[in-house]
């Protein structure tokens, strides 16, 4: 089946402390990983993806796939990374056509 | 530059009725996706109209169908309304060819209640 898996619904933090937002997926072939943000009373918007191996906003992502795993980390949280996070990927679903597949969700709250 | 936009923000509808929702893409942007969002969940990929042709489907009945046009604002319309299609419907752009890898815009979205 092809998916992602986000396990934590809800993940509480506090300032200054390290996070991490798993990621689990299941896709045949190569998919490219993404992870997207909402923040309160904003649209969702990207944060980060897989082939710009860069860091947005301090966080990082790894492909591991070898684990089919993209978590999402930052080493310091601010009250201001307070939102929803979405992972996602995009693959190729054949004769040239993409599809979207987003995970359910992880709201990080990060406590003062 | 202007964004997504999408219209209208909020619509109620009856089972059984059909629905038009509204998309205009980001300047420049040729490609358009459309995602149902339902309570608690992750957006679900209805499907992506580059060229004004469908370019890309999940897995969603043949009563939800599209259209772009060639200024590149895009229609879903969903016919036979079930109360399960009450959700966020939301709309997102990009630009250049359709590609695995590039960034996708989307809109505010428009909130369908179906009774």
């Amino acid at each position: 089946a092809q998916r992602v898996t986000q396990p934590e619904k809800l993940l509480s933090v506090f300032k200054g402390a390290p996070v991490e937002l798993k990621c689990n997926y299941s896709y045949s072939g190569s998919p490219e990983l993404f992870w997207y943000v909402q923040y309160s009373r904003q649209r969702l918007q990207l944060l980060l993806r897989h082939i710009s191996r860069e860091s947005i906003k301090g966080f990082t992502a790894d492909l591991n796939k070898g684990e089919t795993s993209f978590h999402l980390k930052k080493p310091f949280a601010q009250e201001e990374d307070s939102a929803m996070y979405y992972c996602a990927l995009s693959g190729d679903s054949g004769s040239g056509t993409y599809k979207y597949i987003f995970g359910t969700g992880t709201r990080l709250k990060v406590l003062a | 530059e202007t964004g997504v936009t999408q219209s209208p923000t909020h619509l109620i509808k009856t089972r059984g009725q059909q629905v038009t929702l509204r998309c205009s893409s980001q300047s420049g942007h040729n490609t358009v996706s459309w995602y149902q969002q339902a309570l608690g969940q992750g957006p679900q990929f209805i499907f992506q109209y580059y060229r004004e042709e469908e370019n890309g489907r999940g897995n969603f009945p043949p009563r939800f169908s599209g259209l772009q046009f060639p200024n590149y604002s895009s229609e879903l319309n969903v016919n036979a309304l079930e109360l399960d299609d009450s959700a966020l419907y939301l709309c997102a752009s990009s630009t250049i060819p359709p590609a695995a890898s590039y960034e996708q815009y989307f809109g505010p979205g428009t909130r369908l209640t179906v009774t």
